[in-house]
C-alpha cells in the first residue's frame, strides 16, 4: 500500500530564518505531487505540483520553493521567512492519469 | 476562471438525521468529483468520488450528481457527532492533474 510521509508536523520559526520541509511518499512510482497552504480558517492553495523529477510548476509568486530531486521526495524551501508565511503546510500525491489526492498529515508553520 | 463554491456554514445537524452538503461548479467539462473530510487540525480525508457517468453510495455517504444545474451534493445518513467536520468538495477535468478546491463547508452535529 501507498503512504506519505511529511515531517515536521509542527514548527516555529522567526521571521527571516530559512524554511525545509520534507515529503516523501512509498509504494508507488512517478507519483503527481503537490504542496498545499491552508490559512487558519480557510481553503486551500496550491503552491507547487511536479509530474516528475526536476519538473515543478508554481502557482503562486512568492518567496517560496519547490524541488523533486527524487522521484518519491519532494521538498518545499523559503531563503527568508515572512510573517504571511504561517499556516498549515499539505503534501500531496496522486497516481498520474489519475485524479484522487492522498494527504499527507501536514505541517502546521507559524512564522514568529 | 474554474470555481467551486460551497456554502461555509456552519451547518448544525441533529444526531440522527440526514446532513446534506452542496456544492457548485462553474465547469461543464468537470469529469470527476471528490468529497474530503477535514477534521480541526487534520490534514483532509478523502470519503466519496464519483465520476461524471453516475451517483455512488457507500455505506451512510451518498455522493449525487447533478450535471444540469453543475451541483455535486454529499448526503450523511444517521448523522453522528463523529461526522462533524469541515467538509470539502473539489472537482477535475479528465486533462487536467489539478483539482479545484471549494472553501468547505462546516458540520456540526448536535447530540
Amino acid at each position: 500500500s501507498q503512504t506519505i510521509h511529511q515531517w515536521p508536523a509542527t514548527l516555529v520559526q522567526p521571521v527571516g530564518s530559512p524554511l525545509s520541509l520534507e515529503c516523501t511518499v512509498e509504494g508507488t512510482s512517478n507519483p503527481n505531487l503537490y504542496w498545499y497552504r491552508q490559512a487558519a480558517g480557510r481553503g486551500l492553495q496550491l503552491l507547487f505540483y511536479s509530474v516528475g523529477i526536476g519538473q515543478i510548476s508554481s502557482e503562486v509568486p512568492q518567496n517560496l520553493s519547490a524541488s523533486r530531486p527524487q522521484d518519491r521526495q519532494f521538498i518545499l524551501s523559503s531563503k527568508k521567512l515572512l510573517l504571511s508565511d504561517s499556516g498549515f503546510y499539505l503534501c500531496a500525491w496522486s497516481r498520474q492519469g489519475a485524479s484522487g489526492y492522498t494527504f499527507g498529515s501536514g505541517t502546521r508553520l507559524t512564522v514568529v | 476562471q474554474k470555481e467551486v463554491e460551497q456554502n461555509s456554514g456552519p451547518l448544525s445537524v441533529p444526531e440522527g438525521a440526514i446532513a446534506s452538503l452542496n456544492c457548485t461548479y462553474s465547469d461543464r467539462g468537470s469529469q470527476s468529483f471528490f468529497w474530503y473530510r477535514q477534521y480541526s487540525g487534520k490534514s483532509p480525508e478523502l470519503i466519496m468520488f464519483i465520476y461524471s457517468n453516475g451517483d455512488k453510495e457507500d455505506g451512510r455517504f451518498t455522493a449525487q450528481l447533478n450535471k444540469a444545474s453543475q451541483y455535486v451534493s454529499l448526503l450523511i445518513r444517521d448523522s453522528q457527532p463523529s461526522d462533524s467536520a469541515t467538509y470539502l468538495c473539489a472537482v477535475n477535468e479528465d486533462s487536467n492533474y489539478q483539482l479545484i478546491w471549494g472553501a468547505g463547508t462546516k458540520l456540526i452535529i448536535k447530540p
